[in-house]
């Protein structure tokens, strides 16, 4: 099977504008969640979607918002974009029951400016 | 608030040592607990543990949950120097929800 992918790799935006990142999880997962990994703090959740529903949301301010579609891919967009938003951007893909290990993908690193 | 620490928070060790990484958590509703590997990119999964007393092994490493106690350990015996990573554990809680709790992470390093 395919891993769970993530595009784009690598991106440079400045303050103020907005990004939009994608992930595409593993055939037949449904959950995919995000996560902002920063060296001072860390893994830090974001929010988790499963069919096409926000199931969970982490502590961010409402300038970062996802959705699912129904073929399970998902997007994340940050709006305002802030010099603190640079961090490397993960999803992780789980068939979605609570037995289920979560599988990373290589991650969108976002630099601001 | 939810909260999982690890410690060490970086090791160095020669190649053939046996090392103990620990991970400490409260997690409301806690449901499991998993262990990843991170090196450059994405984590990797290791190990989920649901049930307390039970060892988990996949080659030279090994873990253990202890739900009373609220910790795990991660053991690696005769470490190589491609065991140098990050090593994460998280906590995942319950109420149909994939939210993992992260901790800061153990740096191993692994010297020849």
């Amino acid at each position: 099977k395919a891993g769970v992918t993530q595009t784009p790799r690598y991106l440079i935006k400045t303050r103020g504008q907005q990004v939009t990142l994608s992930c595409s999880p593993i055939s037949g997962h449904r959950s995919v969640s995000w996560y902002q990994q920063t060296p001072g703090q860390g893994l830090q959740f974001l929010f988790e979607y499963f069919s096409e529903t926000q199931r969970n949301k982490g502590n961010f301010p409402g300038r970062f918002s996802g959705r699912q579609f129904s073929n399970s891919r998902s997007e994340m967009n940050v709006s305002t974009l802030e010099l603190g938003d640079s961090a490397l951007y993960l999803c992780a893909s789980s068939p979605g029951t609570w037995a289920s290990e979560q599988y990373f993908g290589p991650g969108t690193r976002l630099t601001v400016t | 608030e939810d909260k999982v620490v690890q410690s060490p928070l970086s090791l160095v060790v020669h190649e053939g040592d046996t090392v103990t990484l620990n991970c400490s958590y409260e997690v409301t509703n806690f449901r499991s607990l998993l262990w990843y590997k991170q090196e450059k990119k994405a984590p990797t999964f290791l190990f989920m543990l649901t049930s307390s007393g039970i060892e988990k092994k996949s080659g030279r490493l090994s873990s253990i949950l202890d739900k009373k106690e609220l910790f795990s350990i991660l053991n690696i015996t005769a470490t190589q120097t491609g065991d140098s990573a990050v090593y994460l554990c998280a906590g995942r809680t319950q109420g149909g929800s994939e939210k993992l709790v992260f901790g800061k992470g153990t740096k191993l390093t692994v010297n020849p």
